[in-house]
């Protein structure tokens, strides 16, 4: 069975841009969720979707977004980039969401210049 | 506020030794407490996990220790090997939050040869 699968792996970006990463969960999983990972506040929970709909949010500004797919795959958007922004994006999934292993995929490093 | 706190934020072991990494938590609705072991370039990956209902759960030379009453949480990692080397995150999550991770800070460990 294949992992979580992030693209791109890497992705440099200016400020004001904006950008979009892609994670594709393990077959059979419908819950993915976000994380952002810096060294200075380690692992925050952006948001977690099941079956389409946002379930649960952190707490980051309305510059990030998400959406889940049919097919359960998601994407996650961040608009008008700041330098801050700069982190590993990382996606996990599950099978039902909830208290339960979660798989996370290798990451998108993302650096905003 | 920082929902995990995590110590030490680095630990240097001799291969054979133990490796102790402690955890706090302060919501008493959290119910699930999973450690998470990465190493550099990968995502997360679940080690062992535990429920309130137990104090201690083993799996293999890794074993939780759990103290619902100090609400803190322990990892042990017994006869430490070279190949343990990866920063170490304790989590919770429940109630709620459910299907959202609370992380802690994270415990860099080196184990030497």
């Amino acid at each position: 069975k294949a992992g979580v699968t992030q693209t791109p792996r890497y992705l440099i970006k200016t400020r004001g841009q904006q950008v979009t990463l892609s994670c594709s969960p393990i077959s059979g999983h419908r819950s993915v969720s976000w994380y952002q990972q810096t060294p200075g506040q380690g692992l925050q929970f952006l948001f977690e979707y099941f079956s389409e709909t946002q379930r649960n949010k952190g707490n980051f500004p309305g510059r990030f977004s998400g959406r889940q797919f049919s097919n359960s795959r998601s994407e996650m958007n961040v608009s008008t980039l700041e330098l801050g922004d700069s982190a590993l994006y990382l996606c996990a999934s599950s099978q039902q969401g909830g208290n339960e292993k979660l798989f996370f995929g290798s990451g998108t490093q993302l650096s905003v210049l | 506020q920082q929902q995990v706190k995590q110590s030490p934020q680095s630990l240097i072991v001799q291969k054979g030794g133990i490796s102790i990494i402690n955890c706090a938590y302060e919501n008493t609705a959290f119910d699930y407490f999973p450690w998470y072991q990465q190493f550099p370039g990968k995502g997360p990956a679940l080690l062992i996990a535990i429920r309130p209902d137990v104090s201690e759960k083993k799996e293999g030379r890794f074993t939780i220790s759990f103290n619902k009453s100090a609400k803190q949480f322990s990892l042990h990692i017994m006869d430490s090997q070279p190949g343990d080397s990866a920063t170490y995150f304790c989590a919770a999550s429940g109630g709620s939050t459910l299907g959202r991770l609370y992380f802690g800070r994270g415990t860099q460990l080196t184990v030497w040869p």
